[in-house]
């Protein structure tokens, strides 16, 4: 199975400020025919169910705010918000769908500092 | 729009079998790649499997062939049993719906239900 590793597994950011989240996959998620990273990003709020914010690793879903943005190729990851918002407050989690089983990282937990 | 809705007890006992239905709104279930994913409390997310080809179904190893999705497309839905559960079967159940996927796995998932608490206790 490929493992995802999420890091940190909490951050606290100033509103207005950067966050970055880091994913690393055990191996490499790259598809050389299509040249596609298939790893997505959610987001999750208490009580909710998992967002889709971003797949094939940059591509923002349709309407997701453009402060999200996801880059990265291979087995190393990046989700960042540009600009936090207090509505940007949950856990992200980035998901591999290149090799069965599909497995998702641990976690990041975003707070307001 | 697709919504997707999980129903089912919310409460099973320990080697019973966990039954969950999940009913699709605004669009068919024979296309498509629809699956159950599994988040315990304090925990990740667990992809349990996926139907596709209206009655293809791949599984995550790692339940040990206690997991069965079946489907039925006169009422679109599609169901999950887990048989011999264990208090480590205690999650919120959701069911989600991939646009794309391959013979071996779903690819990313772009609409959930709200999910379902079961509980596995005596």
């Amino acid at each position: 199975d490929i493992v995802m590793t999420q890091s940190p597994d909490s951050l606290a950011v100033s509103l207005g400020e950067r966050a970055t989240i880091n994913c690393k996959s055990s191996q490499s998620v790259l598809y050389s025919s299509n040249n596609k990273n298939y790893l997505a990003w959610y987001q999750k709020k208490p009580g909710q169910p998992p967002k889709l914010l971003i797949y094939w690793a940059s591509t923002r879903e349709s309407g997701v705010p453009d402060r999200f943005s996801g880059s990265g190729s291979g087995t190393d990851f990046t989700l960042t918000i540009s600009s936090l918002q207090a509505e940007d407050v949950a856990v992200y989690y980035c998901h591999q769908h290149y090799s069965s089983p599909v497995t998702f990282g641990g976690g990041t937990k975003v707070e307001i500092k | 729009q697709v919504q997707l809705q999980e129903s089912g007890p919310g409460l099973v006992k320990p080697s019973e079998t966990l039954s969950l239905t999940c009913t699709v709104s605004g669009g068919s279930i024979t296309t498509y790649y629809w699956s159950w994913i599994r988040q315990p409390p304090g925990k990740g997310l667990e992809w349990i499997g996926s139907l596709y080809n209206s009655g293809s179904t791949i599984y995550n190893p790692s339940l040990k062939s206690r997991a069965t999705i079946s489907v039925d497309t006169s009422k679109n839905q599609f169901s999950l049993k887990l048989t011999s559960v264990t208090a480590a079967d205690t999650a919120v159940y959701y069911c989600a719906r991939s646009v794309y996927g391959s013979r071996t796995n779903p690819y990313y998932f772009d609409h959930w239900g709200q999910g379902t608490l079961v509980t596995v206790s005596s």
